[in-house]
């Protein structure tokens, strides 16, 4: 089946600094979602991005979407320990209605 | 705020055992999710579910899955005869319309096969 990757697998930062996880398909995606997942948590949505190009800001969160519809990146801004966590990307293969997710981001900040 | 919830939190059975697993999704959802998580793994596509019948399903769903909504509110997957590889984080999730939509997850429901 059609595989979403993410790099890195995994990122240590220390606190105040940015972090910066990227998906990619080899297929072009109709649209990406995005959620964290908190250690022993489940994953929550953050957004979703559909237009080739766009650009949205949550706070120190920043998402885009690439301009072949390939590839997206979220990139998050002087980093905290509640930012602690595992970032997915999931997105639409097959039919409308199976939402695939990435093989994940883990972050870890320390102070 | 709505939410899903699963239960039980976590399960542990003998291998060849059935279990069920149960969730209420969000009461004014029509589609419905199962995914799976192995420790520190990705998040696993089961299964999706709408107007009483599977949508699409992953190769993990195989003839020992099953999925029902027996009344109005529960959505329940059925594991018929587990096996070790079936230990992981069970999700459930829903959402108001398939396609481009949030994805709204349960709390999960732990199982451990012994």
């Amino acid at each position: 089946g059609q595989q979403v990757m993410q790099i890195p697998q995994y990122q240590h930062v220390q606190e105040g600094e940015d972090f910066t996880t990227y998906c990619n398909s080899s297929t072009t995606l109709s649209n990406i979602q995005w959620y964290k997942q908190r250690p022993g948590g489940h994953p929550v949505f953050l957004i979703q991005l559909v237009k080739s190009g766009e650009v949205k800001k949550q706070k120190r969160l920043t998402f885009q979407f690439g301009e072949a519809k390939k590839n997206s990146s979220l990139h998050i801004t002087a980093t905290q320990t509640t930012d602690v966590g595992t970032y997915f990307c999931a997105a639409l293969t097959g039919t409308a209605s199976k939402l695939t997710f990435g093989t994940g981001t883990r972050l870890q900040v320390t102070l | 705020e709505p939410e899903v919830t699963q239960t039980p939190s976590h399960q542990v059975t003998q291998m060849g055992q059935e279990v069920i697993l149960r969730c209420v999704p969000i009461s004014n959802h029509l589609y419905f999710y199962w995914y799976r998580q192995i420790l520190g793994q990705k998040v696993e596509f089961l299964v999706s579910f709408y107007n009483n019948e599977i949508s699409e399903k992953s190769e993990i769903f195989d003839d020992q899955f099953s999925v029902e909504r027996p009344d109005g509110s529960n959505f329940t997957l059925k594991i018929r005869s587990t096996k070790l590889e079936d230990s992981a984080m069970y999700f459930c999730a829903s959402n108001e319309w398939t396609g481009p939509g949030e994805l709204f997850f349960g709390e999960g429901s732990r199982l451990t096969v012994l």
